[in-house]
């Protein structure tokens, strides 16, 4: 069964832009979560989707959106990119089961790298 | 969410057996312990999960004590290809509405040496 996929893998941004990264999640999954990664803060939770409807958001500026689509893909959205924002952004999925008491386990894709100019 | 305590880094020999303690003392009841890898630029890895006493794979063994206030990942005979920076996570479904939101710390960096 093939992995987390995640496009583009690298980008270049300059500040004031926006950008728009995919993720496809493992087949089946329904549950898609994005996080960011700095060396400074770390692994950083973002948002989780589920159904296409957003169930979780970490604490990050509005700036920061994403959708679910109805195949599972998803996308997240950066508007108004600041140097902060370069970071690599990873995506998980999770069949995002509901019973049964053991939490999902969550499958990473290889991430985006994102440097802003 | 529980929040964790690792070691910044261990080292350690080909070959060798890693045991990488985790302290998380407020865990609670219906908390889960996970542990993943991580390789430079790549996305986490899962490793193992479990929720008491022993848990093996073909990979690690997660040691759990009784009052769950630390977990133990253990990798038998490790290789130079195992550096990487490990991470223990605790916590549970949010009860929100199913949804799972990982908070991971600041991990383990493991360096195997020839």
């Amino acid at each position: 069964k093939a992995g987390v996929t995640q496009t583009p893998r690298y980008l270049i941004k300059t500040r004031g832009q926006q950008v728009t990264l995919s993720c496809s999640p493992i087949s089946g999954h329904r549950s898609v979560s994005w996080y960011q990664q700095t060396p400074g803060q770390g692994l950083q939770f973002l948002f989780e989707y589920f159904s296409e409807t957003q169930r979780n958001k970490g604490n990050f500026p509005g700036r920061f959106s994403g959708r679910q689509f109805s195949n599972s893909r998803s996308e997240m959205n950066v508007s108004t990119l600041e140097l902060g924002d370069s970071a690599l952004y990873l995506c998980a999925s999770s069949l995002a089961r509901t019973s049964g008491g053991v939490p999902d386990t969550q499958y990473f894709g290889p991430g985006t790298r994102l440097t802003v100019l | 969410l529980a929040k964790t305590t690792q070691p910044i880094s261990m080292d350690s020999y080909e070959g060798q057996e890693v045991n990488i303690t985790c302290s998380h003392n407020n865990i609670a009841t219906n908390d889960y312990i996970t542990w993943y890898q991580q390789f430079p630029s790549q996305g986490p890895r899962f490793i193992i999960q479990g929720y008491k006493t022993k848990v093996t794979n073909e990979v690690a063994s997660l040691f759990i004590p009784a009052d769950r206030k630390s977990s133990t990942l253990s990798l038998p005979r490790v290789s130079l290809s195992d550096t990487a920076v490990y991470y223990c996570l605790v916590g549970d479904i949010i009860s929100s509405g199913s949804a799972r939101q990982l908070t991971f710390g600041s991990g383990t960096q493991l360096t195997v040496l020839p």
